[in-house]
């Protein structure tokens, strides 16, 4: 149990185009899901918490204009890159809370721009 | 602020070989630790919690509140144990936002 789906597992676009990326808890219903954006051979920085029917909670430095978060129903939330430039390659991964419990991760999502 | 700390970017040992993986913390309170284990080409996946106090595919973590430390260890390294490992603090409690370290790639040498 306790699946995340992430979706697309890969995307290549050309700069200036807005790319979205899915996040769906499968078999559970996840108030909160969050955003991670990991770049080579790094770790994974939190960029948002996404929070079901309310704005999403931002870190520090990460333009919410840029990455517009949806978290319309219990089992997904969406990311979504505008006027995406090769800067915002990278590798997203989003996690769902399971309540009561743990985060769980989905597959990740590999953005490049062209 | 919270913060985890792992000094190795990597760590090679022979098979057979004892590995203990560093992870030091920073927070104000009491935090929830974890290890989080990332296999090649593979999801994020958690290895072991230290409110849980269980082993893990022969890993154990004690966390020490007085050096604020989390070292992962395993008294036999395996060839399948090759992988990134990630070192990880939240608050307690449900919704917190959890902070990673930088990971340490483990490389079992046959």
């Amino acid at each position: 149990g306790a699946v995340v789906s992430q979706h697309p597992s890969w995307v290549i676009c050309k700069s200036g185009t807005s790319v979205k990326i899915e996040c769906r808890s499968l078999d559970f219903q996840a108030t909160t899901m969050f955003w991670y954006r990991q770049f080579p051979k790094q770790s994974l920085m939190l960029m948002a918490t996404s929070n079901e029917g309310s704005k999403a909670t931002y870190e520090q430095g990460v333009e919410k204009d840029k990455f517009l978060i949806n978290h319309a129903s219990l089992t997904l939330s969406t990311l979504t890159v505008t006027s995406a430039h090769p800067e915002d390659s990278s590798f997203y991964i989003c996690s769902a809370l399971l309540p009561g419990s743990l985060q769980h991760f989905g597959d990740g999502t590999r953005l490049s721009i062209l | 602020a919270q913060r985890v700390t792992q000094p190795e970017k990597l760590l090679s040992v022979f098979k057979g070989a004892p590995v203990e993986l560093k992870c030091n913390y920073s927070y104000s309170g009491s935090p929830e630790l974890f290890w989080y284990v990332q296999y090649s080409r593979q999801r994020l996946q958690l290895l072991l919690r230290h409110i849980s106090r269980e082993s893990i595919k022969g890993f154990t973590a004690d966390l020490n509140k007085g050096e604020t430390s989390f070292h992962l260890k395993k008294p036999f390294a395996q060839e399948e144990d090759s992988a990134m490992y990630y070192c990880a603090l939240s608050g307690r409690g449900g919704y917190q936002k959890v902070t990673f370290g930088t990971g340490t790639k483990l490389q079992v040498i046959p």
